[in-house]
């Protein structure tokens, strides 16, 4: 149990526009969802944690209007890169917690992203 | 600020030999540390945390408070534990920092 899904796995876009990506929560309600951040042979570095039905906490140094998460239900958040640019192509994680702590998450398998 | 550091970005031993991937961590409230492995084209999963005190896959790892240290060990390593390591730290429950901070991870690449 607890399997989290990601779509999608890759996306190419071009310089200016949008992309949406979504983290779902299979078979488990997620109070709590983490989206992270993976640059080529660097950490994970934690972008914002939502709480669903409240806003996202973004960390330091993330922009709120560029990276737009929305956290609707307890089985789906999305992270909208907005304008997107060379600069955010990147490998995108999310994480799902059954409760509001970070003690137990699961993880989903990424999206690659790339801007042309 | 929390910072967790793993030396090795690459550790290459040879199976049957013992393994033992470094963590060290900063942080000035109480942590909780974790030990996250991501196999080859697999996502990443949590191996194990020092609150449980539990061995998985053969693997330990103890908190030494004193060296602000939670190294992984395995006495006797196996072709399939080849993966990428991240050590993680968070604060205790009931803190207010409740959040991951991710190592940059150790490569583990165990030859036959």
């Amino acid at each position: 149990g607890a399997v989290v899904s990601q779509h999608p796995s890759r996306v190419i876009c071009k310089s200016g526009t949008s992309v949406k990506i979504e983290c779902r929560s299979l078979d488990f309600q997620a109070t709590t969802m983490f989206w992270y951040r993976q640059f080529p042979k660097k950490s994970l570095m934690l972008m914002a944690t939502s709480n669903e039905g409240s806003k996202a906490t973004y960390e330091q140094g993330v922009e709120k209007d560029k990276f737009l998460i929305n956290h609707a239900s307890l089985t789906l958040s999305t992270l909208t890169v907005t304008s997107a640019h060379p600069e955010d192509s990147s490998f995108y994680i999310c994480s799902a917690g059954r409760d509001r702590g970070v003690h137990e998450q699961f993880f989903g398998p990424g999206t690659r992203l790339t801007v042309l | 600020a929390q910072r967790v550091t793993q030396p090795e970005k690459l550790l290459s031993v040879f199976k049957g030999a013992p393994v033992e991937l470094k963590c060290n961590y900063s942080y000035s409230g109480s942590p909780e540390l974790f030990w996250y492995v991501q196999y080859s084209r697999q996502r990443l999963q949590l191996l194990l945390r020092h609150i449980s005190r539990e061995s998985i896959k053969g693997f330990t790892a103890d908190l030494n408070k004193g060296e602000t240290s939670f190294h992984l060990k395995k006495p006797f390593a196996q072709e399939e534990d080849s993966a990428m390591y991240y050590c993680a730290l968070s604060g205790a429950r009931g803190t207010g920092f409740q959040k991951l901070v991710f190592g940059t991870g150790t490569r583990l690449l165990v030859s036959p």
